[in-house]
C-alpha cells in the first residue's frame, strides 16, 4: 500500500496568494482528516470527512480556509488569501471506520507551507 | 473538555539508558489510546493502540502500558535511531470520537 500521499511536499508562496494542498488517502479508507502542526500549537485537527462528506470543520481557523473531497481518492485544502501566520506543516490522514474500536489514523508525509 | 498532557517535553538520554515517557489524560470513557512516532520532516507513524487499563504492547525496545489515568512508553536500552518525537492521542467515547493529540515528547539519544 502506498500510504497517504500529499502534494506538494514543500511550498513557498507570497502573502495574498492562493495555496492548494492535495491529498490521496489510502484506498478503502472512509475517513479523511486534515491537520495542521506548528511548534506553538502542536497538532490541530482542521476538518474531517466521512465518505466524502465534511462532518466537522470547527477547527478551520478562518473563512480563508476551505476543504473539499470530490471523490473517495482525492481531497484538497485551499487557503485564499494566504498569510504569513498560515506557515505550518499540513498533514492529511485517513482511517477505516475511524470511530470504531479505536481504529488507527494513518498520516501522510505532510506539506510544508511557508508564506512570506 | 478532553485533556492530554505529555511529559517531559524533551528528554536526552545516553545510548543504553532506559527511561519512560508519560501521557496523562482526562476523558470521559476511553475508547483507545494511541502512540505515534514522528521523525523530523515526516508524518506521525503509528506505534500502538491500547484499549483498557492493564494492557501492554511491545515493539522492539518500546513497551506501552496503560492505567486509568495515564500511559507510559518505556524505552529499554535506547539507540540513537530511537531519537524522534513521540505523540500520544486519546480517543474518547460519548459522542465525539475524534482523537485528541498531546504536544509530544522530543527524545534525543546520544551515542
Amino acid at each position: 500500500d502506498a500510504g497517504v500521499i500529499q502534494s506538494p511536499r514543500h511550498e513557498v508562496t507570497e502573502m495574498g496568494q492562493e495555496v492548494t494542498l492535495r491529498c490521496k488517502p489510502i484506498s478503502g479508507h472512509d475517513y479523511l482528516f486534515w491537520y495542521r502542526q506548528t511548534m506553538m500549537r502542536g497538532l490541530e485537527l482542521l476538518i474531517y470527512f466521512n465518505n466524502n462528506v465534511p462532518i466537522d470543520d470547527s477547527g478551520m481557523p478562518e473563512d480563508r480556509f476551505s476543504a473539499k473531497m470530490p471523490n473517495a481518492s482525492f481531497s484538497t485544502l485551499k487557503i485564499q488569501p494566504s498569510e504569513p501566520r498560515d506557515s505550518a506543516v499540513y498533514f492529511c490522514a485517513s482511517s477505516f471506520r475511524a470511530f470504531s474500536s479505536g481504529n488507527t489514523i494513518y498520516f501522510g508525509e505532510g506539506s510544508w507551507l511557508t508564506v512570506v | 473538555e478532553d485533556q492530554v498532557t505529555q511529559s517531559p517535553e524533551a528528554l536526552r538520554l545516553q545510548e543504553g539508558e532506559s527511561s519512560s515517557l508519560n501521557c496523562s489524560y482526562t476523558v470521559s470513557g476511553l475508547r483507545g489510546l494511541f502512540w505515534y512516532r514522528q521523525d523530523p520532516g515526516k508524518g506521525p507513524e503509528f506505534l500502538f493502540t491500547l484499549y483498557s487499563a492493564g494492557e501492554e504492547k511491545e515493539k522492539e525496545r518500546l513497551k506501552a502500558t496503560l492505567t486509568k489515568k495515564e500511559s507510559f512508553l518505556h524505552i529499554t536500552a535506547p539507540k540513537p535511531e530511537d531519537s524522534a518525537t513521540y505523540l500520544c492521542a486519546v480517543q474518547a467515547g460519548g459522542g465525539s470520537y475524534i482523537p485528541t493529540f498531546g504536544r509530544g515528547t522530543s527524545l534525543i539519544v546520544h551515542p
